[in-house]
């Protein structure tokens, strides 16, 4: 089946400093990914949406020059967290459209957790 | 508008009973639902989806959903609850967006399984 896999799975950061985290489509191409936060005991926020070849389309209340995206190619998005802070210490989730007919398929990856110290 | 609301927060089953987590949707078109399990510190799997076919939807790991229009409900039920069926469950509803699906997910239900 279609996987999506993230890297690194676990990463700290000292604060300000900027970090960033892959996302990979491994089997099929994916003109179009999302990139969701998750605090803990909560549910997934979506912070933005990649689309390959173009400027992401964020979320209302989501920093553009925080949370940087760029979607290289049909198969790679990345996320940089920007001069991190503690309080951007979460769990980042993606997700890829895999496209098709008769509704869409989005799988997602492992996550990654990010800790700022 | 789409959005989806799960009636509950925390259920709590006795191994071997069945499972009903509630979820109910708001859409202005025939919408695409979907359920997604998410174990502890992992991502997502998804467990079925409705894309306007079948009304009852079987999944993986024997839980089914029922895509009831009248009542705007999707709840999913599992007739045995597992132990390995404790986890954290989220009700979403795909919108389409600027000539792409973006996933709206509901607030979760976490799921106790006791023996």
């Amino acid at each position: 089946g279609a996987v999506v896999s993230q890297h690194p799975s676990r990463v700290i950061c000292k604060s300000g400093t900027s970090v960033k985290i892959e996302c990979r489509s491994l089997d099929f191409q994916a003109t179009t990914m999302f990139w969701y936060r998750q605090f803990p005991k909560q549910s997934l926020m979506l912070m933005a949406t990649s689309n390959e070849g173009s400027k992401a389309t964020y979320e209302q209340g989501v920093e553009k020059d925080k949370f940087l995206i760029n979607h290289a190619s049909l198969t790679l998005s990345t996320l940089t967290v920007t001069s991190a802070h503690p309080e951007d210490s979460s769990f980042y989730i993606c997700s890829a459209d895999s496209g098709g007919s008769g509704g869409n398929t989005i799988y997602f990856g492992e996550g990654s957790w990010l800790t700022v110290v | 508008a789409q959005s989806v609301t799960q009636l509950d927060s925390h259920v709590s089953v006795s191994e071997g009973t069945p499972v009903l987590l509630r979820c109910n949707y708001s859409s202005s078109y025939s919408p695409s639902l979907f359920w997604y399990v998410q174990h502890p510190n992992k991502g997502l799997q998804l467990l079925l989806k409705y894309t306007s076919a079948a009304t009852l939807v079987k999944g993986i790991n024997g839980f089914e959903a029922e895509f009831k229009k009248s009542e705007t409900s999707f709840h999913l039920t599992k007739p045995s609850a597992h132990m390995s069926d404790a986890a954290e469950y989220f009700c979403v509803v795909s919108a389409r967006k600027g000539g792409y699906n973006k996933l709206i997910f509901g607030a979760g239900t976490r799921l106790a399984v006791h023996p």
